[in-house]
């Protein structure tokens, strides 16, 4: 069974500064990985999408890496904005399933 | 606009109703899905539909029902509802490999009094 984890749970942070958020998965063959931002009463938007065959996906001032091997992805948001306050959610699925598996997610707050 | 659009956004009922959540895409995906996001913010996935098939069906009680009238529509059904189904449920769609597209809906919160 696939098993999903995220760290830190929360995170604030003053604006301006980098960071990095943590995914970490316990099965190792996924097909791809995805990351997601959640608003309040909202639903998800998704920020990336990693294949398996990938090491890394680049939008913006974001920055997803994967590293299948090892179980693990990475986040990184550059020059953060209170505007990227909001959840944000780490999911994988696997071969031949149509379905993700998600984190609980980081609760980031970016504070002017 | 396209988009996945799911009603009602807001749903209070009692103990023992039956409730429906309608879900609608005009993404022209082919597969959709019925996800459940309790109190601690986990989101697991419930059913998911390909041109109006049933392809997973997570262990979900009897008592929820989708029902996928054409790919573009899936619904959702719950007899008897107990105060534990209170969750936000939602919907989301792609392109039939996994991760293409996937695009939420807003999501129905349902709250069991």
């Amino acid at each position: 069974k696939q098993e999903v984890t995220q760290i830190p749970a929360a995170l604030s942070v003053p604006e301006g500064e980098n960071l990095v958020l943590n995914c970490s998965f316990t099965d190792s063959a996924i097909y791809n990985l995805q990351w997601f931002r959640q608003d309040p009463g909202k639903g998800l938007t998704s920020l990336l999408l990693i294949q398996s065959s990938q090491r890394e996906q680049t939008s913006g001032r974001l920055n997803a890496s994967l590293d299948k091997s090892s179980g693990r992805s990475t986040l990184y948001i550059a020059a953060s904005q209170p505007g990227d306050s909001a959840t944000y959610l780490c999911a994988v699925s696997l071969y031949n399933f149509n379905k993700f598996y998600f984190g609980s997610g980081t609760k980031l707050n970016v504070k002017p | 606009d396209t988009a996945v659009s799911q009603t009602p956004k807001y749903l209070v009922t009692q103990m023992g109703n039956d409730k429906s959540i309608k879900c609608e895409q005009n993404l022209g995906h082919d597969t959709m899905y019925w996800y459940k996001q309790d109190s601690k913010k986990f989101l697991k996935i419930m059913f998911s539909y390909n041109n109006k098939e049933l392809i997973i069906n997570e262990t979900v009680p009897n008592r929820f029902s989708p029902k996928s009238p054409d790919k573009a529509h899936l619904n959702l059904h719950i007899n008897s509802l107990e105060l534990g189904d209170s969750a936000v449920y939602f919907c989301a769609s792609s392109l039939r490999v996994a991760g293409y597209g996937y695009t939420f809906g807003s999501g129905t919160r349902l709250t069991v009094v």
